[in-house]
């Protein structure tokens, strides 16, 4: 089956340091979401992409986080300064915008902790 | 803005009986999809069951069905003959078209052997 890859898998940084979270969506696949996911706050949007242009990122605290798609093989999610607060696993997803009916496929998510 | 209500944080059922989650949505489009997923605690997020609005007829896969009610914007989740497999965090999401899933808080489910 397809799948989409994320990595790393598990990241411990230090407050301050940058983390970059990188994501291979599925083939043929033209639209790709970040997700974050924290106890409080449930599975919220940080924003997503179709055919690497950027739709929304209203979700995202701009100051901090950054996505890009260098390329249709690869999303990254950047923070710097990382902060505490943004312990959370965060999850890359994608889909295709032309099959509607289609379930956006997740990855295995990224778990970030942030002491 | 389209909200996502699960109203059970948690439930419990027996082995091998059947259990209902609950959700409801909100919206005043008239097209769009509903789906749920199953996160294991292997935290991989895993489709279980979609739902097209303008179908009338409720969705089915295997042991998984929905009660879709498009009036009351109710789309519940039916687990027949529960396994311990299915114990899960399990969220319902909505979606207009090709935009994003907006998921509710969750409900999980314990199997008791």
């Amino acid at each position: 089956d397809a799948r989409v890859t994320q990595t790393p898998r598990d990241k411990v940084t230090e407050m301050g340091q940058e983390v970059t979270m990188r994501c291979q969506p599925i083939l043929g696949h033209n639209t790709v979401f970040w997700y974050r996911q924290t106890m409080m706050q449930g599975l919220e949007l940080l924003a997503y992409f179709r055919n690497r242009a950027p739709l929304d990122d209203s979700g995202m605290p701009k100051d901090r986080f950054s996505a890009e798609m260098p390329d249709a093989t690869l999303a990254t999610l950047k923070i710097q300064p990382s902060e505490p607060r943004d312990s959370a696993v965060y999850f890359c997803a994608s889909g295709n915008g032309d099959s509607l009916m289609d379930g956006y496929t997740f990855g295995s998510g990224t778990r970030l902790t942030v002491v | 803005a389209q909200t996502v209500t699960q109203s059970q944080p948690e439930m419990s059922v027996q082995e091998a009986e059947t259990v209902t989650l609950s959700c409801t949505y909100d919206t005043s489009e008239s097209d769009y999809y509903l789906f749920w997923y199953k996160q294991p605690p292997s935290r991989q997020m895993i489709l279980v069951i979609r739902q097209e609005a303008y179908k009338q007829q409720n969705a089915t896969e295997n042991r998984f069905s929905v009660n879709f009610q498009k009036a009351a914007k109710s789309f519940s989740l039916k687990i027949s003959d529960s396994q311990l497999g299915d114990a899960a965090m399990y969220f319902c999401a909505y979606r207009r078209g090709a935009q994003k899933l907006v998921f509710g808080q969750g409900t999980r489910l314990t199997i008791n052997p």
